[in-house]
């Protein structure tokens, strides 16, 4: 059974920092890796998506890399804003057309 | 607005009673999925349709919960009976078929409060 951790759950920042979030899963054999944006009380916005063979996604200041050999992704947030405070999540794909497994997220807060 | 639609957005309901969800994915999507959310916790998944066939059912998914979609269109969750543990918010999600990368596309949810 998939099952993904994050790490850290909850991380505050100052505005301007570049900041990591983490995100692991116990079987490589995965479809895909998304990361997904949260704010409270809302749905899920989806931010970056990885093929299985793919090593990286890059969208403006986001920029996603999956290492599927060490069941591994990280997703660099660049210059943060306070704009970016949400729940980050992240979730693993099993085949096209199968559930995705989440992780249980980082709630980010970046401080003006 | 093209992107998934939910309804209604909360729901306030007494324990015992039944109450119905409803999801319209982008169009063209022919697959849907629905997820349940806890406080605090990441999405679980319920349940998948390609087209009007529900291809899986997760354990989550008792007796008291159906899904169906039955053109292929929107689709509709179900839940009878309803508990104070049901209460969660409810998100669809759709995908394409042709050119599939398996990214899901996420309604705004529905907020179901048992009291």
């Amino acid at each position: 059974k998939q099952e993904v951790t994050q790490i850290p759950a909850a991380l505050s920042v100052p505005e301007g920092e570049n900041l990591v979030l983490n995100c692991s899963f116990t079987d490589s054999a995965i479809y895909n890796l998304q990361w997904f944006r949260q704010d409270p009380g809302k749905g899920l916005t989806s931010l970056l998506l990885i093929q299985s063979s793919q090593r990286e996604q890059t969208s403006g200041r986001l920029n996603a890399s999956l290492d599927k050999s060490s069941g591994r992704s990280t997703l660099y947030i660049a210059a943060s804003q306070p704009g970016d405070s949400a729940t980050y999540l992240c979730a693993v794909g099993g085949d096209s057309g199968s559930r995705l497994t989440f992780g249980e997220g980082t709630q980010l807060t970046v401080n003006p | 607005d093209t992107g998934v639609s939910q309804d209604p957005r909360h729901k306030i309901t007494k324990r015992g009673q039944n109450v119905t969800f409803r999801c319209d994915p982008i169009s063209e999507h022919n697959r849907l999925y629905w997820y349940r959310q806890t406080l605090g916790q990441g999405p679980e998944f319920l349940t998948y349709f390609q087209n009007e066939a529900q291809l899986e059912k997760s354990r989550l998914l008792s007796d008291r919960f159906s899904a169906e979609r039955p053109k292929g269109s929107f689709s509709t969750l179900e839940i009878q009976r309803t508990e104070q543990g049901d209460s969660a918010m409810y998100l669809c999600a759709s995908s394409p078929d042709r050119g599939n990368t398996g990214e899901l596309f996420f309604g705004e949810g529905s907020r179901l409060t048992v009291l």
